[in-house]
């Protein structure tokens, strides 16, 4: 199974300020067939099931604020989240979708410093 | 929109088995695949496994082989998981979730989730 790993387990960030999440995969989730990256970025607020933000490692879901961006490439993966909100603390979760089992990984928790 | 509507929460004695429904609504159920994903409290998501609507195709994670059951009807645009021999550690939320095509892997959209608590 390809192992998800992210970084930090959490993040207390000032509002307004930038916010990075780090997310590594044990393998490459690169689809040659559609070129693109087969990584999502998912945000889970207290009590609330998970909300797509960002697939094929870079591409916003409809409706989600451009503050958040995906990039990266190889194994190496990174959220952004530009400025921050206080909507924006949740829990964020990677995932790999190239490979079955899809997986997850562990969480980064985003609070307000 | 897109809609999915899971059934409530369930408590079952250990060993027994438990079936939860989600029901779609808003686009149409053949077009798109359904994943189970379960988060036990404070943990992560685990992905449980995967049904083509459209051909009734099956995939389970091998944790759960054996124990697993997804099914659909699509007349009632609704798809069912039964877990059997239910333990202690599958207490936990249980999600359904859209997948962006019949045999696609990414999820974009899911359930609110039905708690299941195991406990003698």
């Amino acid at each position: 199974d390809v192992v998800v790993t992210q970084s930090p387990d959490s993040l207390a960030v000032s509002l307004g300020e930038r916010a990075t999440l780090n997310c590594k995969t044990s393998q490459s989730v690169f689809h040659s067939y559609y070129k693109k990256y087969h990584l999502g970025w998912f945000q889970q607020k207290p009590g609330q099931p998970p909300k797509l933000l960002i697939h094929g490692a870079s591409t916003r879901q409809f409706g989600v604020p451009d503050r958040f961006s995906g990039s990266g490439s190889g194994t190496d993966f990174t959220l952004n989240i530009s400025s921050l909100q206080a909507e924006d603390v949740a829990v964020y979760y990677c995932q790999q979708y190239y490979h079955a089992p899809i997986t997850f990984g562990g969480g980064t928790k985003v609070e307000i410093k | 929109q897109v809609q999915l509507v899971q059934s409530g929460a369930e408590v079952r004695k250990p060993e027994a088995s438990v079936k939860v429904s989600c029901r779609a609504s808003g686009y149409s159920f053949t077009d798109y695949g359904i994943h189970w994903v379960r988060q036990a409290p404070g943990q992560s998501l685990e992905w449980m496994g995967f049904i083509n609507v459209d051909n009734d195709n099956t995939q389970y994670t091998q944790k759960f082989q054996g124990r697993l059951t997804i099914s659909r009807d699509t007349s009632a645009s609704t798809a069912y998981l039964e877990l059997t021999s239910l333990r202690s550690e599958d207490s936990a939320i249980y999600y359904c979730a859209r997948g962006s095509c019949t045999g696609c892997y990414l999820i974009d959209s899911w359930g609110q989730g039905t708690l299941v608590t195991v406990s003698s």
